[in-house]
């Protein structure tokens, strides 16, 4: 069973739109959120975390909102660039003694179009 | 300063074969993490060390896999007997220490393709 769900494969943006790429997730123990990028040939890189006490953190251009209730997050990039085309991740923790287990979705690829 | 390591890059295997994939952390983390990504899936926990203590074995999938971590650096994941299942990019990754806020940075994978 898959706990964190990225129900949508691929998403096209123009380049200075916004980009919101969704995830949902059923474990209600998870209270560490993440959201990775990953470029073709490479690992993935760490964009942006939120902690289950905040519904939104903000870095640059990228900013991820949580919906405890709704057991849903998002992740928006304004204004979109071409560079920010990749694989985005979501991943989520559960505190208490594996807290360092990350499960993560299935990604969504994201193409942002000049 | 330099990321984390993996070699090979890529590796082909015949059913039935071992491999070991190697995995070098960055310096001075004490927490190394492995991970696989089959085709169209997300990343999958494997196995995580954390310094001296006992390593979390409860990804592996089957007792085809074992890992070791000698001297608290570099890692290596064997398979035994291979099969077709296995084909997939298995990620190393390494943080500072083995806290859930402390940021996993990742290798840039080996893709094991078994034939």
């Amino acid at each position: 069973d898959q706990q964190v769900k990225q129900n949508s494969p691929s998403l096209s943006v123009q380049e200075g739109r916004i980009s919101i790429l969704n995830c949902d997730y059923t474990n209600s123990m998870f209270d560490y959120f993440l959201w990775y990028k990953k470029y073709p040939a490479e690992g993935p890189t760490f964009l942006i975390s939120i902690s289950s006490i905040k519904d939104k953190n903000e870095d640059g251009r990228f900013t991820v909102f949580l919906n405890k209730s709704a057991k849903h997050l998002s992740l928006h990039i304004v204004p979109s660039q071409p560079g920010d085309s990749a694989v985005y991740f979501c991943a989520a923790s559960a505190s208490g003694g594996s807290n360092y287990k990350l499960t993560f979705g299935k990604g969504t690829l994201l193409t942002v179009n000049p | 300063g330099a990321g984390v390591s993996q070699s090979p890059s890529n590796k082909v295997t015949e059913k039935g074969k071992d491999v070991e994939l190697r995995c070098d952390p960055i310096s001075g983390h004490t927490a190394l993490y492995w991970y696989r990504q089959s085709l169209g899936q997300g990343l999958e926990f494997l196995i995580y060390f954390q310094g001296n203590s006992a390593p979390d074995k409860s990804g592996l999938p089957s007792d085809r896999f074992s890992a070791e971590r000698t001297g608290g650096s570099v890692s290596t994941l064997t398979i035994q007997r291979t099969q077709q299942e296995d084909s997939a990019v298995y990620l190393c990754a390494s943080s500072l220490l083995g806290l859930e806020f402390a940021e996993q940075f990742f290798g840039p994978g080996t893709r094991l393709t078994v034939l």
